[in-house]
């Protein structure tokens, strides 16, 4: 089975504050991908990456930033975090995007 | 980019009733549609696919149909249970190049005992 493994379940942090949401994949798949879920909009793409070191702005990708430093880690970073950065964040992995693996998520709050 | 809509935003079936989840996406260029389907708390977990080449496809009490021309697709569930209530995405790729996965905003299904 296919394991995508976010770092922290609920975060809480300050406005202002820089956070680091970190995930990681163990089926060396080469897309990885920062979603954000919100009641009503769905998932909104933040940022993907289809290779160690690239990455690509998904349809939200304001006040965020991503790093991928090896194929199995793709980081989001809020620089500077505000609360309407409070969200449910879900990374996922795919090989070939015919099937995507979801993280069980970060609940993130800026307060 | 793609542009995916999906309607209705919520709804609610007795059980045993039919439900239909449906779809639109706007790049021509999409050839892959699949659905995922996320129980309360849980991630959001691939349940069908259907590519641009086929019009139809099923796997038990699930089916989901494409209309190429009008660029719509849509999810059936027949016999709906309990276990059934979630909420359901769809989702449009290009498979040829692109790695953009672009979700609809997701239809809460609930289904009524």
């Amino acid at each position: 089975d296919v394991k995508v493994t976010q770092s922290s379940r609920y975060l809480v942090k300050r406005t202002g504050e820089k956070v680091f949401l970190e995930c990681v994949q163990d089926m060396d798949h080469e897309n990885m991908f920062w979603y954000r879920q919100d009641p009503g909009l769905g998932l909104r793409l933040i940022y993907f990456s289809y290779d160690v070191k690239m990455k690509e702005k998904g349809d939200i990708p304001e006040g965020y930033s991503v790093s991928r430093e090896k194929k199995e880690r793709f980081s989001l970073i809020l620089e500077s975090a505000s609360t309407n950065q409070t969200s449910m964040y879900l990374c996922a992995s795919s090989l070939t995007l015919r099937r995507v693996f979801f993280g069980s998520g970060t609940q993130l709050s800026v307060l | 980019g793609e542009n995916v809509e999906q309607h209705p935003s919520t709804l609610s079936v007795q059980e045993g009733d039919s439900a239909v989840i449906k779809c639109t996406y706007s790049d021509s260029a999409s050839n892959y549609f699949p659905w995922y389907k996320q129980e309360l708390g849980k991630r959001p977990q691939l349940i069908i696919d259907i590519r641009s080449n086929v019009g139809e496809k099923k796997d038990q009490r699930i089916a989901v149909t494409l209309n190429k021309t009008a660029k719509h697709f849509s999810l059936h569930i027949t016999e709906t249970q309990p276990e059934d209530s979630a909420v359901y995405f769809c989702a449009a790729i290009w498979t040829g190049g692109g790695n953009k996965l672009t979700f609809g905003t997701g239809t809460q299904l609930k289904v009524e005992l």
